[in-house]
């Protein structure tokens, strides 16, 4: 199975700042990622799929790059409604399998 | 408006069962895969399971084939989940999540419900 991994696992960043996240899959997967955001004690949400389409409704400052086996999610000016733990997911075969989380704070 | 409504969570002891409801409304529910994820406490996103519109193909994770019987019932527009030799480590938030678009198996999830608790405990 193809495993996927975030990186970092965690991040403090400050408000205004420029975040980035990976995710790595072990092996191709062409565009097929998708990117949530779970804030605490809610339900995922759908950021991005195909590895950069901004899933409707989701602020700009967020966006999503890659393909193959190396993608990033980016946030352009990090606001404190990101407090969050961002998950990528593969969808190209089964096992839909997710990254194991980055969890993003506000220095 | 997609609304996903979990239920059937509760506490159970190990080896005992559980079945999983998931009622879907606002959308053609025949048109879409659907699938179930968990979250232990704490812990990230597991892909659990995924079925097919039709019902007819259903994939599950390792850690829970043999055990775990994903159905539906496109009648009532409801996705199940039969556990059966529950174990600890099965302890989780169930999520039901549907396909973001129909007709094909391989998707993100674009609309969750709110989830239902497992815990397994004696």
């Amino acid at each position: 199975d193809i495993q996927m991994t975030q990186s970092p696992s965690s991040l403090s960043a400050s408000v205004g700042d420029r975040v980035t996240i990976t995710c790595r899959a072990s092996q191709g997967i062409t565009n097929y990622l998708a990117w949530y955001q779970q804030k605490p004690g809610k339900v995922p949400k759908l950021l991005i799929y195909t590895a950069s389409t901004l899933q409707s409704g989701v602020p700009s400052r967020f966006s999503g790059s890659g393909s193959g086996t190396d993608f990033t999610l980016t946030i352009s000016s990090l606001q404190p409604e990101d407090v969050a733990t961002y998950y990528c997911q593969k969808y190209n075969s089964a096992p839909w399998t997710f990254g194991q989380g980055t969890k993003v704070e506000i220095k | 408006e997609v609304q996903l409504l979990e239920s059937g969570g509760g506490l159970v002891q190990p080896g005992g069962s559980l079945r999983l409801s998931c009622v879907a409304s606002g959308f053609t529910f025949s048109s879409y895969a659907m699938n179930w994820v968990r979250q232990a406490p704490g812990k990230g996103l597991e892909w659990v399971s995924a079925i097919s519109g039709s019902g007819g193909t259903a994939y599950y994770a390792d850690s829970v084939k043999g055990r775990f019987t994903i159905s539906r019932d496109n009648s009532k527009n409801t996705l199940y989940l039969l556990m059966n030799s529950l174990r600890d480590e099965d302890t989780a938030v169930f999520y039901c999540a549907k396909n973001g678009r129909s007709g094909t198996f391989y998707n993100y999830f674009d609309f969750w419900g709110q989830g239902t608790l497992v815990t397994v405990s004696s």
